[in-house]
């Protein structure tokens, strides 16, 4: 079955640490995603992916990083310099579903600060 | 600034009829989504409005007026199933998805 994966589900944080979230898609689409969902709050976008090697940032990048060196992968690194880092991360590739381009969303990894 | 408003939560009973409205301004306008995401879990795609009018997908509609920045979902012969959030996007001129913050649907039997 062709999808998006996401692992760790749960991640924890010290202080000063980096850590890094795994995305993962089958799906042969182009286009990935990082938003960032808090409670409250609508999906906020990190970082984004139109095609492999090429990266752009999206509304609220400081403190993290990615790489996109495979189509299929677009891990997302939260660094020490994030400092409220605690909030659902959810990576997302674009597709279409019958005629509508629209997004396909892994289930998401919740990262807690300890 | 772009901006998408939704009710923060509702409240219907099983086998009712429920609408959800949202009302948006964004800098230009490429279409209208709406997501369902159970608690803790990845949104779905439920549909996509462009043009002005109705859009009917089994028990769920959604209805677009672009004059007004305005759309509505609605969810007909509620089930238990149904409880999630809804969440409203809409895609600006530059082909980025805006979000809402998502209404909170609870179904009472």
């Amino acid at each position: 079955d062709g999808g998006i994966t996401q692992s760790p589900k749960y991640l924890f944080r010290k202080e000063g640490q980096n850590v890094t979230l795994s995305c993962e898609q089958n799906l042969n689409h182009d286009a990935m995603y990082w938003y960032r969902q808090d409670p409250g709050q609508g999906l906020r976008l990190i970082y984004y992916s139109q095609i492999v090697n090429d990266f752009q940032k999206g509304d609220i990048a400081e403190g993290y990083s990615v790489s996109r060196e495979k189509k299929e992968s677009f891990p997302l690194t939260v660094t020490s310099a994030q400092k409220n880092p605690t909030a659902f991360y959810l990576c997302a590739s674009t597709g279409l579903a019958g005629e509508v381009e629209t997004q396909y969303f892994g289930p998401g990894t919740r990262l807690l600060v300890l | 600034g772009q901006n998408i408003d939704q009710p923060t939560e509702m409240t219907a009973t099983e086998g009712a009829i429920v609408q959800i409205n949202c009302t948006y301004q964004t800098s230009g306008f490429n279409g209208l989504f709406w997501y369902q995401q159970h608690a803790g879990e990845a949104p779905t795609f439920l549909s996509y409005n462009v043009l002005d009018g109705l859009e009917e997908k089994g028990r769920f509609s959604s209805f677009l007026s672009r004059s007004k920045g305005y759309s509505y979902l609605l969810l007909k012969e509620l089930q238990m199933k149904d409880s999630a959030s809804y969440l409203c996007a809409v895609m600006d001129s530059n082909y980025q998805l805006i979000w809402g913050a998502g209404t909170k649907l609870i179904i009472k039997p």
